[in-house]
């Protein structure tokens, strides 16, 4: 079945500094990469998601780039802020397949101001 | 429009007991999911509910462990008897249909002494 790796665990940056999570997938099939943002005690929220028929989606700060011939796929946070802290979340699923998301383990991010 | 929301936010249960969780799905959405969070793991997919058939049921750890969806509506996620290494946060996320984003409740922290 798919595996997703994601790294790293964690990630201490200074506000204003860029940040890059980074994911690999091993299901060739997977065609829906989704990321999430889980602040602390509340629920994980959908912040940004690409498709396999795309290479790279940005919304605002943050991008998500997807290379299907080495099955990895980064976000990338630019000027963070403090409200960027958060657990990120990565994941994977085949799209008309079986539709599950297949997460990573997440990441903590802490933007110090 | 009102988020998904599951009850209740913690229990707290001494293993051999029973506990049922509730998910209530974003109105109109008929596809509901079920995943499993373990301390310091990833998230994972239990099962996957298309209205009230289950599409799904891969991801659920054994026969301890009982999904209904009566009415293709709110659904329950019961565990009986319930184990220490049941612990973890149990969400449920919804979506309109299966290729659209899914979107999470806070989840329900579920603790078996």
């Amino acid at each position: 079945g798919e595996n997703v790796e994601q790294h790293p665990s964690t990630l201490s940056v200074q506000e204003g500094d860029s940040a890059v999570i980074k994911c690999t997938y091993s299901d060739s099939a997977s065609n829906y990469f989704p990321w999430y943002k889980q602040e602390l005690g509340k629920r994980p929220q959908l912040i940004i998601d690409i498709r396999s028929n795309v290479g790279e989606k940005k919304d605002q700060r943050i991008a998500v780039t997807l290379n299907k011939t080495a099955k990895h796929f980064s976000l990338h946070i630019t000027e963070t802020q403090p409200e960027d802290s958060a657990v990120y979340f990565c994941a994977a699923s085949v799209q008309g397949g079986s539709e599950k998301l297949v997460f990573g383990k997440g990441m903590k991010l802490t933007v110090n101001p | 429009e009102a988020g998904v929301t599951q009850f209740p936010s913690h229990s707290v249960i001494e293993k051999g007991q029973t506990v049922t969780l509730r998910c209530d799905p974003i109105s109109g959405h008929d596809n509901l999911y079920w995943y499993r969070r373990v301390m310091g793991k990833e998230i994972k997919f239990l099962l996957h509910f298309v209205k009230e058939s289950k599409q799904d049921e891969s991801g659920m750890p054994n026969n301890r462990f009982l999904a209904e969806r009566t009415g293709g509506t709110y659904s329950t996620l019961k565990v009986q008897p319930a184990e220490l290494e049941d612990s973890g946060v149990y969400f449920c996320a919804s979506s309109i249909d299966p290729s659209q984003p899914q979107h999470f409740g806070d989840g329900t922290r579920l603790s078996i002494l």
